[in-house]
């Protein structure tokens, strides 16, 4: 059964900094890993995919990587900004989707 | 465009009542799925429709929980004789499609958040 971990529970960055939020699963026969955004009181937010097949995703100020052979992906966050805040969970996809329990960022003006 | 929306966003109910949760997927999106999300826990898979195929009802945690998709649209969660840890938010999401080594970006909808006394 897919397990999948995130590290750390919770983040607090003052605005400007990078940052790496850091998604680890134990079965590496996923067929592609997705990353989320959950404001509070709303519903979850695509921000990017990464199929088995590749090894990063980019969009605008986000870059995910994945290295299935060594169960990880990582969301870098470059030039965070107060409205980044957010909790934000990675998923895995085997037969089902299984999600890790998120990162809360918080960027502080 | 519309995106996946949900009702009723809010549930109070009592113990042992029966409760339906309504979700509408993105027009022409053939995979949908269900999600609880409990108090400090992650996401739960319960329910995949896919087209026409059987469900996958892998993750529905016990009998008293059921889900249909009429006309490969709307699809109704039915949760029978609630109990108090049934309390959570339920969220639905849909996809163009779902196929092994292909991607299929979810789209969530806004969730019903279910509250059994």
């Amino acid at each position: 059964k897919q397990e999948v971990t995130q590290i750390p529970a919770a983040l607090s960055v003052p605005e400007g900094e990078n940052l790496v939020l850091n998604c680890s699963f134990t079965d590496s026969a996923i067929y592609n890993l997705q990353w989320f955004r959950q404001d509070p009181g709303k519903g979850l937010t695509s921000l990017l995919l990464i199929q088995s097949s590749q090894r990063e995703q980019t969009s605008g100020r986000l870059n995910a990587s994945l290295d299935k052979s060594s169960g990880r992906s990582t969301l870098y966050i470059a030039a965070s900004q107060p409205g980044d805040s957010a909790t934000y969970l990675c998923a895995g996809r085997n037969n089902d989707m299984r999600f890790g329990a998120g990162t809360r960022l918080t960027v502080k003006p | 465009g519309a995106g996946v929306s949900q009702s009723p966003s809010n549930k109070v109910t009592e113990k042992g009542k029966d409760v339906e949760l309504r979700c509408d997927p993105i027009s022409g999106h053939t995979a949908l799925y269900w999600y609880r999300q409990s108090l400090g826990q992650g996401l739960e898979f319960l329910i995949y429709f896919q087209g026409n195929s059987a469900p996958d009802k892998s993750g529905l945690p016990s009998d008293r929980f059921s889900a249909e998709r009429t006309g490969g649209s709307v699809s109704t969660l039915t949760i029978q004789r609630t109990q108090q840890e049934d309390s959570a938010v339920y969220l639905c999401a849909s996809s163009l499609y779902r196929a092994s080594g292909k991607g299929d970006t979810q789209y969530f909808g806004p969730g019903t958040r279910l509250t059994v006394l």
